[in-house]
């Protein structure tokens, strides 16, 4: 099945140490988007590409960068994790064509020790 | 600029009542309207959508929901609550497709 798949499932990274968490497609989906979701809240809009193009949220920390090497895999980077950036991070897939529908994987569970 | 709200943080019902999940929307043009569902630790999964044409949209699992332009609304109802439905659910909002913005989500637990 066509699907957005999110690995790990659950990440334990040091505080400070770089970590990387992954997300692909085989929806062939044009945007991809990263959230941040903590305990009880809404997810948050990180940032989102569409296409190669990279579109930043105006409050996302620099600690966060993403990269797209090709239409199916988009990568998450948080530089220096601190214990505030412990959260559920879910990638989403959406078109730009037809009706939009943002299509989730099944998120990552970031823990910062 | 867009935006949702979800009235009740949290929702109870007993197995088998009536469930009815609110949420208002803020759009400057026609809105797309979604409603998704949320387990522990799992992703978002979509339960309707809501987008032209017929504005009693009918979703997976029973679920449904009326958009009504006149009060801003797209409540989630479901007649006959089940144990399983116990879950989070967030409302969500998009004209662009590029952005999706979402409520602050309703947990509902269902009492046996």
């Amino acid at each position: 099945d066509a699907m957005v798949i999110q690995n790990p499932r659950y990440q334990v990274t040091q505080f400070g140490k770089p970590v990387t968490l992954s997300c692909s497609q085989t929806l062939n989906h044009n945007v991809m988007y990263w959230y941040q979701q903590k305990s009880s809240q809404a997810p948050k809009l990180l940032f989102h590409y569409y296409d190669k193009d990279f579109n930043n949220e105006a409050d996302t920390p620099d600690n966060f960068q993403s990269r797209r090497p090709n239409t199916s895999f988009c990568f998450l980077d948080i530089r220096s994790p601190g214990l505030g950036d412990a959260a559920m991070y879910l990638c989403a897939t959406s078109t730009k064509s037809g009706v939009y529908t943002a299509f989730f994987g099944q998120g990552t569970r970031l823990t910062v020790v | 600029a867009q935006s949702v709200t979800q009235l009740g943080s949290h929702v109870s019902v007993s197995e088998g009542a009536l469930v009815l999940l609110r949420c208002n929307y803020s759009s400057s043009v026609p809105p797309y309207l979604f409603w998704y569902v949320q387990y522990p630790n799992q992703g978002l999964q979509l339960l309707l959508k809501y987008t032209t044409g017929a504005t009693l949209v009918k979703g997976i699992n029973g679920f449904e929901a009326e958009f009504k332009k006149s009060e801003t609304s797209f409540h989630l109802t479901k007649p006959s609550a089940h144990m399983s439905d116990a879950a989070e659910y967030f409302c969500a909002v998009t004209n662009t497709g590029n952005q999706f913005y979402f409520g602050t989500g309703t947990s509902l637990t269902v009492i046996p």
